[in-house]
């Protein structure tokens, strides 16, 4: 079964807007996460990252927001611009393990 | 210094024949991921190396599907024989390792089978 997922196939937001991604996992081992971005005919790159320690991380316009007992971690994006437009990848891994299990993918559209 | 490159960019087969797609990648790293990118499953994992030694086979993938890794800087990941549920873009992806997770992908192959 699928260890990492985004329920959510596609977000439409308003420019300006807040953007919130998210991901559920099922591994409580996994202790890294992370969010990718990928444009079309594209190949992700990463966008942030953030280890089991801190709840919270901050860069930019992007916060990462983790819930380990909820086994959830979101992605919000704030005064998301026409250029946030991309498909969004949520990906997890386990200390000692370099192999990263990836989402599905949100596909986000920042309408202006 | 060079990203990961995947080569070819394009790659039209028929049915039945064997394809063999390459990867170089970024100087240095240590860890080489095959994936295969549909917009149904999202990115799954291939195979897996460590310095060369392989991690993971990627199960459901192992009868059709060999990867190798001569040397630590290429990779092939061979598909034998080819059906049409194949087509899909392959990405190669590589990273440090050893606590450098970020993973550096190439622009990926583009494989369509008839």
């Amino acid at each position: 079964g699928q260890q990492v997922k985004q329920s959510s196939p596609s977000l439409t937001v308003q420019e300006g807007g807040i953007s919130i991604l998210n991901c559920d996992y099922e591994n409580d081992m996994f202790d890294y996460f992370a969010w990718y971005k990928k444009y079309p005919d594209n190949s992700p790159t990463l966008l942030i990252s953030v280890r089991s320690n801190v709840d919270k991380r901050e860069d930019g316009r992007l916060t990462v927001f983790l819930n380990k007992s909820g086994k959830h971690f979101s992605l919000h994006i704030t005064a998301s611009q026409p250029e946030d437009t991309a498909v969004y990848l949520c990906a997890a891994a386990n200390y000692g393990n370099e192999k990263i299990t990836f989402g599905a993918g949100t596909k986000l559209t920042i309408k202006p | 210094d060079a990203g990961v490159t995947q080569t070819p960019r394009h790659e039209v087969a028929e049915k039945g024949q064997t394809i063999i797609l390459k990867c170089e990648p970024v100087s240095g790293h240590n860890d080489l991921f095959w994936y295969r990118q549909t917009k149904i499953q999202g990115l799954e994992l291939l195979s897996y190396f460590r310095s060369k030694s392989l991690m993971e086979d990627g199960g459901a993938f192992k009868d059709r599907f060999k990867a190798e890794m001569l040397n630590s800087s290429f990779s092939t990941l061979k598909i034998q024989p080819t059906e049409p549920k194949d087509s899909a873009v392959y990405l190669c992806a590589s990273s440090f390792g050893t606590g450098g997770r970020e993973q550096y992908f190439g622009p990926g192959t583009r494989l369509t089978v008839l």
